[in-house]
């Protein structure tokens, strides 16, 4: 199975900050075959870039992904008040498909 | 607009087998466009995958699970059904039902989810 480690556990910042989440994959992966999900307590995680790097509809362009073979990252660029949240990284292109444990993004 | 509604017993006891379906409105199931599939998650962690299919195609299944777990789609009914038998403890989860695109697409729709807890 891969294994997805994300750093930090939890990220402590204040609005209007920038954010860089980490995503270590513990063998390489095609990059086509990654995402990010953000996900609010109660709430079922919603899809914010797919293939690495391509947002999903309606995503602000405030979130960008990079990254390639085993390290990716997720950016927010300036955090708004709705982007304080979990955030998971998710491979789907190797089976079993497997997610990472998440980083909390929290109000500093 | 496309939903998905997972729906099923909130408390099953240990042994048991676990049954919850997922009814697809504003989209088919029979898209050739989508799979279809099962994402748990368990009180405090990340989500984990259970297993997807494509509606003509025979299921796939995180290994992990796959002696357990039984997929299918009902077209008639335009659902996707999710079994899983000798349930544990460890099997209390949040159950999602979600699409994925064929290709390099992600699961973009998620159902809201059906809290699950196994419990004598």
């Amino acid at each position: 199975d891969i294994v997805l480690t994300q750093s930090p556990g939890t990220l402590s910042l204040s609005p209007g900050e920038g954010a860089t989440l980490s995503c270590r994959a513990s063998q390489s992966i095609n990059s086509n075959y990654f995402a990010w999900y953000q996900q609010k307590p109660g709430q079922a995680p919603r899809l914010l870039i797919s293939s690495a790097s391509r947002r999903a509809t309606g995503i602000p362009d405030r979130f960008s992904g990079s990254g390639s073979g085993t390290d990716f990252i997720l950016t927010i660029s300036r955090l708004e008040p709705e982007d304080f949240a979990v955030y998971y990284c998710h491979q789907y292109g190797s089976s079993p498909w497997t997610f990472g444990q998440g980083t909390q993004v929290e109000v500093k | 607009q496309l939903q998905l509604q997972e729906s099923g017993p909130g408390l099953v006891k240990p042994s048991e087998t676990l049954s919850l379906t997922c009814t697809v409105s504003g989209a088919s199931i029979s898209s050739p466009s989508h799979y279809w599939g099962w994402i748990r998650q368990p009180p405090g962690k990340g989500p984990e995958w259970i297993g997807s299919m494509f509606y003509s195609e025979s299921p796939y299944y995180n290994p992990s699970l796959k002696s357990r777990v039984t997929i299918s789609v009902d077209t008639s009914q335009n659902q996707v059904s999710l079994k899983l038998s000798s349930v544990i403890a460890a099997d209390t989860a949040v159950y999602y039902c979600a699409r994925r695109l064929i290709g390099w697409g992600a699961f973009d729709v998620w159902g809201l989810g059906t809290k699950v807890t196994i419990s004598s």
